[in-house]
């Protein structure tokens, strides 16, 4: 079956680059996702890469893809405090159904 | 403007008790799913609907049955609550399968 995994913490110093890993089991996928959790709150799409692409940047945020590996990652540039939330990998197939990750819990510290 | 609402936002009931939760968005959408997180972050899809039609149904206990009353609305009532049912609820919904737009979640506690 379909399975997401992450690992559940990363602790990064303000200004210092964070990567949060993702691996999949499911080689139909089509769209991969990472979003955002905040203490309390629901979940905002943070940027989704289409499974033939091998990288999407968005100002901060740096998506990788291996497909080969299935593989995926997020990388955001000068952390900031405001970045500390839980951050979530999905992925979809041919449907629009979500398999989310265990999900990574980001500190940031001054 | 609210995109995708849901009440309650909180909600504690005893084991036994039949509740509702509500969920509406005002995005046009066709498709609204609802998802569970349980204590431990872990999310899961419970069913989707499209245009009022269900679409996704996951292995869910029969006692959750969802109702959409229109495209823009969908519900979950539980009967029969049990304790392992305390989690926080989700409702999302989207146009396009790629962009899910996510509820503020409702907190149920079954004591």
């Amino acid at each position: 079956g379909e399975d997401v995994e992450q690992s559940l913490f990363l602790s990064v110093r303000e200004g210092d680059s964070s990567v949060i890993n993702c691996t999949y089991t499911d080689s139909s996928s089509t769209y991969l996702y990472w979003y955002k959790q905040e203490p309390g709150a629901g979940l905002q799409l943070l940027t989704y890469i289409f499974s033939n692409m091998d990288m999407k940047q968005d100002q901060r945020l740096t998506v990788l893809l291996n497909k080969k590996d299935k593989h995926l990652s997020l990388r955001i540039a000068d952390t900031q405090t405001g970045d500390s939330a839980i951050y979530f990998c999905a992925e979809s197939g041919n449907t629009d159904k979500l398999i989310f990750g265990t999900g990574t819990r980001l500190q940031v510290f001054p | 403007d609210t995109a995708v609402s849901q009440t309650p936002k909180y909600l504690v009931t005893q084991m036994g008790n039949d509740k509702s939760i509500k969920c509406e968005q005002n995005l046009g959408h066709d498709t609204m799913y609802w998802y569970k997180q349980d204590s431990k972050k872990f999310l899961k899809i419970m069913f989707s609907y499209n245009n009022k039609e269900l679409i996704i149904n996951e292995t869910v206990p029969n006692r959750f049955s969802p109702k959409s009353p229109d495209k823009a609305h969908l519900n979950l009532h539980i009967n029969s609550l049990e304790l392992g049912d305390s989690a926080v609820y989700f409702c999302a919904s989207n146009s396009r399968f790629y962009e899910q737009y996510f509820g503020p979640g409702t907190r149920l506690t079954v004591t």
